[in-house]
């Protein structure tokens, strides 16, 4: 089943601009993640902020996390066209071990040059 | 960093053969393995673990006599699709926790079943 639900399903912008996902899940997390997919290839992991932080910074990516409101969001900054590609969020439950990372919807991204 | 490799990277199929996906951890130890499958243009969806040693646990609604998960050894794990029908054509990835936070994907197997 789904744990996430992520808005917008599609986004387009022109390249230079913000790109702005949220990703909305439903139960307790140990961690977020977020990856991204290039169309038809393999997951590329991204970034993992876990359920204690806040907000986490990697290079033009911004990732933020609200555990009171079950949700996240993933911030590119200053877009290329090289980012067009779909952004999935996944969560990781809180119950120990190795756990079973759920996806979210997906974000299709088009970075426009 | 750590490696998740798959094999084949693509198959096509005739209706009603069987195909064996193979899903490895090429330097760490993966007692633990997991399965999923896209559909065109959607997320993925977790079909099955894979333990190594004991019988895989499937996800509701995934039938375990269709898709035979084996776990041969602490860096292999196969996926089994049985009497392949042209609606198990989709996108299979594999990927092995190496630690509790650290996960790794396979590049993923495209099946078309004809």
């Amino acid at each position: 089943s789904q744990q996430g639900e992520e808005d917008p399903q599609a986004l387009s912008i022109q390249e230079g601009e913000n790109a702005t996902m949220n990703c909305s899940y439903k139960t307790s997390i140990n961690n977020l993640q977020w990856y991204r997919q290039n169309s038809g290839r393999g997951l590329v992991h991204l970034i993992l902020i876990r359920s204690n932080e806040r907000e986490k910074h990697s290079g033009r990516l911004r990732v933020t996390l609200d555990t009171s409101k079950k949700s996240s969001s993933l911030l590119i900054t200053a877009s290329r066209a090289a980012d067009t590609a779909s952004y999935f969020c996944a969560t990781v439950p809180n119950s120990g071990g190795y756990q079973k990372v759920t996806f979210g919807t997906g974000t299709k991204l088009q970075v426009i040059p | 960093g750590a490696v998740v490799s798959q094999h084949p990277s693509r198959v096509i199929c005739k209706s009603g053969t069987s195909v064996k996906i193979e899903c490895r951890s090429l330097d760490f130890q993966a007692t633990t393995m997991f399965w999923y499958r896209q559909f065109p243009k959607q997320s993925l969806m977790l079909m099955a673990t894979s333990n190594e040693g004991s019988k895989a646990t499937y996800e509701q609604g995934v039938e375990k006599d269709k898709f035979l998960i084996n776990h041969a050894s602490l860096t292999l794990s196969t996926l089994t699709v049985t009497s392949a029908h042209p609606e198990d054509s989709s996108f299979y990835i594999c990927s092995a926790p190496e630690d509790t936070d650290t996960q790794y994907f396979g590049p993923g197997t495209r099946l078309t079943v004809l």
